[in-house]
């Protein structure tokens, strides 16, 4: 079974643009969770869908947002990117709820110039 | 603000010897804990989860869970040098919170 895919694995944005980051999930999972990893805050919970609803969010600005489609695809968006947007995004996916079956993705590295 | 805290490290243990990684949650009412396993340039990959108080083995893997004193740790076993990895405590039953990891260096 292919695991969770996420594109671009690298990009590199400049401040005020705005990046649209893809994650598929394994097949058959249904929720999809979004993190934002840096050095200095760790790994911080951006939010979580299942069946194309919102479920959960984080304490993150109205810049990022989400959205999931029927075949449980997921992408994120980061509008008026800011040089502290630099991190690496990871999605895990996993079948309903619970992080007990959840699996992350290679992660997309962000780096706004 | 739910937080977890672990200690940064770097955490230098001799290969053989038994790793202790701790990590203390502020959220009382949290039932699921998760361990997670970084190496570095990687994703994080789950190791354990425990739900209940007490241990919990899995190969040379022990996950120990104290609810009342909001405390989780991680032991292991016979550490080799493919355990030098960045150990991440997680915390939550739908948002999940992470902690921001305890470096483990196994010395060969």
């Amino acid at each position: 079974k292919a695991g969770v895919t996420q594109t671009p694995r690298y990009l590199i944005k400049t401040r005020g643009q705005q990046v649209t980051l893809s994650c598929s999930p394994i097949s058959g999972h249904r929720s999809v969770s979004w993190y934002q990893q840096t050095p200095g805050q760790g790994l911080q919970f951006l939010f979580e869908y299942f069946s194309e609803t919102q479920r959960n969010k984080g304490n993150f600005p109205g810049r990022f947002s989400g959205r999931q489609f029927s075949n449980s695809r997921s992408e994120m968006n980061v509008s008026t990117l800011e040089l502290g947007d630099s991190a690496l995004y990871l999605c895990a996916s996993y079948q309903a709820q619970g992080a007990d079956t959840q699996y992350f993705g290679p992660g997309t590295r962000l780096t706004v110039l | 603000q739910k937080e977890v805290e672990q200690n940064s490290g770097p955490l230098s243990v001799p290969e053989g010897a038994i790793a202790s990684l701790n990590c203390t949650y502020s959220d009382r009412g949290s039932q699921s804990f998760f361990w997670y396993r970084q190496y570095s340039g990687k994703s994080p990959e789950l190791i354990m989860s425990i739900y209940s108080n007490g241990d919990k083995e899995d190969g040379r893997f022990t996950a120990q869970l104290n609810k009342a004193s909001q405390y989780v740790s991680l032991l292991i076993r016979d550490s080799q040098p493919s355990d030098s990895a960045t150990y991440l405590c997680a915390v939550g039953d739908d948002k999940i919170i992470f902690g921001k990891g305890t470096r483990l260096h196994i010395l060969p």
